[in-house]
């Protein structure tokens, strides 16, 4: 069964600061992976899907990174701002019924 | 762009009630699913479509029922509704017809069932 984990379960680092945020799951046989984030009291927002060929993703600020190999995928945040802050999920996709989503990492940016 | 479209956003149920959450997508996609998300538990998924006519069961469908008449539509059903159905429901969208592809998510309805 696969399992998705992410760690840390929160995160809190100055303005300005490129963080990583974490993502690893245990089946390496995966379509794709997916990155969210989800301001409180909100839905899931898309922010880089990678494909199973692929090694990563750039979105402006952004850098999604996936081994399958090692069951590891990175979140990569360059020049950190307040409005970063958010929860930040992962989602390893199977097939149709088979998305599951990590329990996510709490991300603070202290001004 | 409306992307997906869920109501209501908020809603207070009577143990034993029913109600149908509505899910709605612009995007003529073929693949629709409904998920569940409780602290402690992170998102689950109840049901999905692949296709008009087309529905399964996912994770935790005990309770739920769903229908796909069209495209754009993807209600799902509580028939008599308990306290253990009290949660944060998210429809999502896909332009894929198994899902393969980016996945969009609905703002959210907020269930609390007494």
């Amino acid at each position: 069964k696969q399992e998705v984990t992410q760690i840390p379960a929160a995160l809190s680092v100055p303005e300005g600061e490129n963080l990583v945020l974490n993502c690893s799951f245990t089946d390496s046989a995966i379509y794709n992976l997916q990155w969210f984030r989800q301001d409180p009291g909100k839905g899931l927002t898309s922010l880089l899907l990678i494909q199973s060929s692929q090694r990563e993703q750039t979105s402006g600020r952004l850098n999604a990174s996936l081994d399958k190999s090692s069951g590891r995928s990175t979140l990569y945040i360059a020049a950190s701002q307040p409005g970063d802050s958010a929860t930040y999920l992962c989602a390893a996709f199977q097939g149709a019924q088979k998305l599951v989503f990590g329990q996510g990492t709490r991300l603070t940016i202290n001004p | 762009n409306a992307g997906v479209t869920q109501t209501p956003k908020f809603q207070v149920l009577k143990t034993g009630q029913s109600m149908t959450l509505q899910c709605a997508q612009d995007m003529n996609h073929e693949y629709m699913s409904w998920y569940r998300q409780d602290p402690g538990m992170g998102l689950r998924l109840i049901h999905y479509s692949v296709g008009a006519g087309i529905t399964d069961q996912g994770e935790v469908p005990n309770g739920y029922n769903v229908s796909r008449s069209t495209t754009e539509d993807f209600p799902l059903r509580l028939l008599s509704a308990a306290p253990s159905q009290t949660s944060v429901y998210f429809c999502a969208s896909s332009y894929a017809r198994q899902g393969y592809g980016e996945l969009f998510f609905g703002e959210g309805s907020r269930l609390t069932v007494l």
